[in-house]
């Protein structure tokens, strides 16, 4: 149950697009289509943003997009906002857990 | 709407039990799995357990495996997780969560409870 690679922060300014990057293994990221994503602000709960590797719930924001090349899952943001400053989770299922990665903060300068 | 309220957070002592519970409503209970997450102060998150809908398939992660157990009372629309042994590094934020598509897009979470382990 190894943990998925995440970079520790990524920023941009607003109306940039930024990329995160989500490293797993053949196991978890590059066997099953079941990354998610969330986005997750101080003290609150986290939020799901992106399921299913592309998939974005019913009231996220269509700036949110997932994507997934083998065993390394992406979330962009496009047209960067300052309320998408947060920390950001992937997690993908595997057959004996569901390991999510480090976080990363988005800093929107 | 669909809400979910743990409650059970506490200060314990090192070597201490503690047990957990999710009160689930706004949606069928028992149509699906859930979760729980933890969040030590300023780390990120980490999944620990999860629970078929009729708990019959249970998961746990290798830092908790042996220590802390995860049921469910689909009668009473609740999760609990019964934790054991438990030691300073099982500080956290405990969340319950949803499970809505495939094992690990959880779309509904708690507020969290908060438990510290402590002497």
């Amino acid at each position: 149950q190894s943990a998925l690679t995440q970079p520790a922060s990524v920023s941009g300014s607003p109306g940039q697009s930024i990329t995160i990057s989500c490293t797993g293994t053949g196991s978890d990221v590059g066997r099953y289509n079941l990354v998610s994503w969330y986005q997750q602000h101080p003290g609150k709960a986290p939020k799901l943003i992106i399921y299913g590797d592309t998939k974005r719930p019913s009231g996220v924001s269509d700036r949110f997009s997932g994507s997934k090349s083998g065993s390394t899952a992406s979330l962009t943001i496009s047209g960067l906002r300052a309320e998408d400053e947060a920390y950001y989770y992937c997690c993908s299922y595997a057959p004996s857990g569901t390991p999510f990665g480090g976080g990363t903060k988005v800093t929107v300068l | 709407q669909v809400q979910l309220v743990e409650s059970g957070g506490a200060l314990v002592k090192p070597g201490g039990s503690l047990r957990l519970s999710c009160a689930a409503s706004g949606f069928t209970f028992s149509d699906y799995y859930m979760t729980w997450v933890r969040q030590a102060p300023g780390r990120g998150l980490e999944w620990i357990s999860y629970i078929s809908n009729t708990g019959g398939t249970i998961f746990y992660a290798d830092s908790v495996k042996g220590r802390f157990t995860i049921s469910r009372d689909n009668a009473k629309h609740s999760l609990y997780l019964q934790m054991n042994s438990l030691t300073a590094e099982d500080t956290a934020v405990y969340y319950c969560a949803r499970d809505f598509y495939g094992g690990s897009s959880f779309d509904y979470w708690g507020q969290g409870t908060l438990v510290t382990v402590s002497s």
